[in-house]
């Protein structure tokens, strides 16, 4: 079974600081999709960034980068230059190349400190 | 921007009774799912559900449940003889079409309280 882990149940950092998340994650397949979503006070989750396991380009989406090592099975989201808005839940997500069952890790509550 | 839906926001049930939580997906999506968060814990899938058809669930995902498209916007989740631990934040999901590469966008979820 696809097993997710966040071992960082809280983090904070100061405004304009880099902080990023850990996740690790377990499983026996070579084709899968990684996930971070985050999800504000409003409870709505909205997907900050995505990774194909088969490519080994580390995703970017603006101040959000992806540290992924598919022999390590991790996958850490740096966040860079961090705004107050960036305050949330941040979950890591795995999913299998061949189905919709997405696992979740537990979840890192981010502060950001102004 | 279009944005799944849910309904109610919080809803309060006894024990034994039955719900339906009602999503909304976004207009042109093709899959739906379901997730629940139970106070504290993680994100857990429940079900994904394709041209009325359930394509995958989860173990969690028992004859307790059961979901349904009733026309051409809604999606539901029922679940029969409400128990004290089915209390969880129900979250539902839609994506575009098949495929892993296509994003799941998320409602804001119903609170589902049972007493």
């Amino acid at each position: 079974a696809q097993t997710v882990t966040q071992s960082q149940p809280e983090m904070s950092v100061q405004e304009a600081e880099t902080v990023t998340l850990s996740c690790t994650y377990d499983t026996s397949e070579s084709d899968y999709y990684l996930f971070w979503y985050k999800q504000p006070p409003s409870r709505q989750m909205i997907l900050v960034i995505r990774q194909e396991a088969y490519k080994q380009q580390n995703a970017t989406e603006n101040r959000f980068s992806v540290n992924f090592q598919k022999a390590a099975k991790s996958f850490s989201l740096k966040i860079s230059d961090s705004q107050l808005g960036d305050a949330a839940m941040y979950f890591c997500a795995y999913r299998p190349y061949n189905n919709n069952d997405m696992r979740f890790g537990a979840g890192t509550r981010l502060t950001v400190k102004p | 921007e279009p944005e799944v839906t849910q309904t109610p926001s919080h809803q309060v049930t006894q024990m034994g009774q039955e719900v339906i939580l009602r999503c909304v997906p976004i207009s042109n999506h093709l899959y739906f799912y379901w997730y629940r968060q139970i106070l504290g814990q993680k994100v857990e899938f429940l079900v994904s559900f394709y041209n009325n058809e359930i394509s995958e669930k989860s173990e969690i995902f028992d004859d307790q449940f059961s979901v349904e498209r009733p026309d051409g916007s809604n999606f539901t989740l029922k679940i029969r003889s409400t128990k004290l631990e089915d209390s969880a934040m129900y979250f539902c999901a839609s994506s575009e079409a098949a495929g892993q590469r296509y994003e799941q966008y998320f409602g804001p979820g119903t609170r589902l309280t049972v007493t």
